[in-house]
């Protein structure tokens, strides 16, 4: 079994200030981990990935996570927001063992304040 | 990545009516995977689609209410029958990496409102 939680539902940062997004999840197996995010009718992207080789993870326009395997946790984290930041996250789960299918969190809403 | 496209990409419909939904890729895939979005929430799997195989469906969607075709490797659709405002949603479908399994790629979705 695997599920995520994204703590925070939404979140509001200033442009030019850090962003912290964060994830806990839960799975049976070593854990694939993504980030996925959605802009305004528009599909899913793919920021960055976590597949069991190194722990901190660098995906596109500026962002980052860190597995932390102690804690579960999964956070994203960008050192400077811009605007076109403000979007839809998901945090998603799945299980190297197999197992295809993605777990998504439920979101979280970032908004940018200029 | 694969390039995913979807027709139509919105549409209004009556309610007891069925759409049916395209998802065209510009590679080969094995699985595909079909997605609804309730207005917001998050994203549920409704079913995995194989090339020359049935569907699996996962707790709560049937066949009778989402059939699925998968006549080839680059080409599924998804039907929504006898629809009512509860399946206003966003549809998206996926396809499986080529270099990594566990990692999807999405479409851009199509955005079904139920009158």
């Amino acid at each position: 079994a695997q599920s995520v939680t994204q703590l925070d539902s939404h979140v509001s940062v200033s442009e030019g200030t850090p962003v912290l997004l964060r994830c806990n999840y839960s799975s049976s197996y070593s854990p694939s981990l993504f980030w996925y995010v959605q802009h305004p009718n528009k599909g899913l992207q793919l920021l960055l990935k976590y597949t069991s080789a190194a722990t901190l993870v660098k995906g596109i326009n500026g962002f980052e996570a860190e597995f932390k395997k102690s804690e579960t946790s999964f956070h994203l984290t960008k050192p400077s927001a811009h605007m076109s930041d403000a979007a839809e996250y998901f945090c998603v789960v799945s299980s190297n063992f197999g197992n295809e299918k993605l777990t998504f969190g439920t979101g979280t809403r970032l908004t940018i304040i200029p | 990545s694969a390039v995913i496209s979807q027709k139509p990409s919105r549409d209004i419909c009556q309610r007891g009516t069925s759409l049916t939904i395209q998802c065209q890729v510009d590679s080969q895939v094995t699985m595909m995977f079909w997605y609804r979005q309730q207005p917001g929430q998050s994203l549920t799997l409704i079913a995995t689609a194989n090339q020359g195989s049935e569907a699996t469906y996962e707790s709560g969607f049937v066949i009778d209410k989402f059939p699925i075709s998968r006549p080839n490797l680059t080409f599924s659709t998804l039907t929504v029958s006898n629809m009512s405002p509860e399946d206003s949603s966003i549809y998206l479908c996926s396809v499986e990496s080529a270099s990594y399994y566990n990692e999807q790629f999405f479409g851009p979705g199509t955005r079904l409102t139920v009158l």
